[in-house]
């Protein structure tokens, strides 16, 4: 168990809706970072978190968005859902910024029909 | 950049040997690197890292090499066991880049 937690485990919703994804870092850590893994991507980063503000952003659409909130947990949002928005979400936290190692929670399965 | 990659998609190996797992690398200004084991269903699991001011780290059954020379980054792990079956992937940050790029992962099945 890395400490970090995501909720929910399974969501499975229709093209055009709009989720929200939860991430708890580990007690401590002030970054928090998502990623998508689908099977011909491997793992994206989106995007990055510290200490509630955005510090860097990856290959994340206009469609998805993501906050850090003052008790450091974050939300994903995904919104007009395509289905290739079909993936493993995950958060990951870190004590601080670049140059530390990063534990990942167990993932958000998306399935979009 | 996205620059990281394995040399093998897949690796089998007997339980009880040595398994090495390679990763090249393509972007020199990278100083950090992580080793991750991701098992089905699960997140992945950090194993082992090491920076740049280091050629080998030794961790539990495991050691990571570096080589800047040729910017490959091996992950070594002694006496494979069943329970090391995984993909694993080597991810790698550049100074004050908050992101790790990851490589596309080799997958360990390892043989009774």
């Amino acid at each position: 168990d890395s400490g970090v937690t995501q909720t929910p485990k399974h969501l499975i919703t229709a093209t055009g809706q709009r989720v929200t994804l939860r991430c708890s870092p580990r007690s401590g850590d002030l970054s928090v970072y998502w990623y998508q893994q689908s099977l011909d991507q491997g793992l994206q980063f989106l995007i990055q978190y510290y200490n509630g503000e955005e510090r860097a952003k990856g290959n994340i659409l206009e469609r998805f968005s993501a906050q850090q909130f003052p008790d450091l947990h974050s939300e994903l949002n995904l919104s007009s859902l395509e289905l290739g928005d079909s993936a493993l979400y995950f958060c990951a936290s870190s004590v601080a910024g670049a140059g530390y190692e990063q534990y990942f929670g167990p993932g958000t399965r998306l399935t979009v029909t | 950049g996205e620059s990281v990659g394995l040399h093998l998609p897949t690796l089998s190996v007997q339980e009880g040997d040595n398994s090495i797992i390679n990763c090249a690398y393509s972007n020199s200004a990278s100083d950090y690197f992580i080793w991750y084991k991701q098992e089905s269903g699960k997140g992945p699991q950090f194993i082992i890292d090491i920076r740049s001011n280091m050629d080998k780290r030794q961790g539990q059954r495991v050691t990571v090499l570096l080589n800047k020379t040729v910017k490959h980054l091996s992950l070594q792990i002694a006496a494979t066991q069943p329970g090391d079956s995984a993909v694993y992937f080597c991810a790698e940050n550049t100074p004050y880049d908050y992101k790790l790029s990851f490589g596309a992962g080799t997958t360990v099945t390892v043989r009774a």
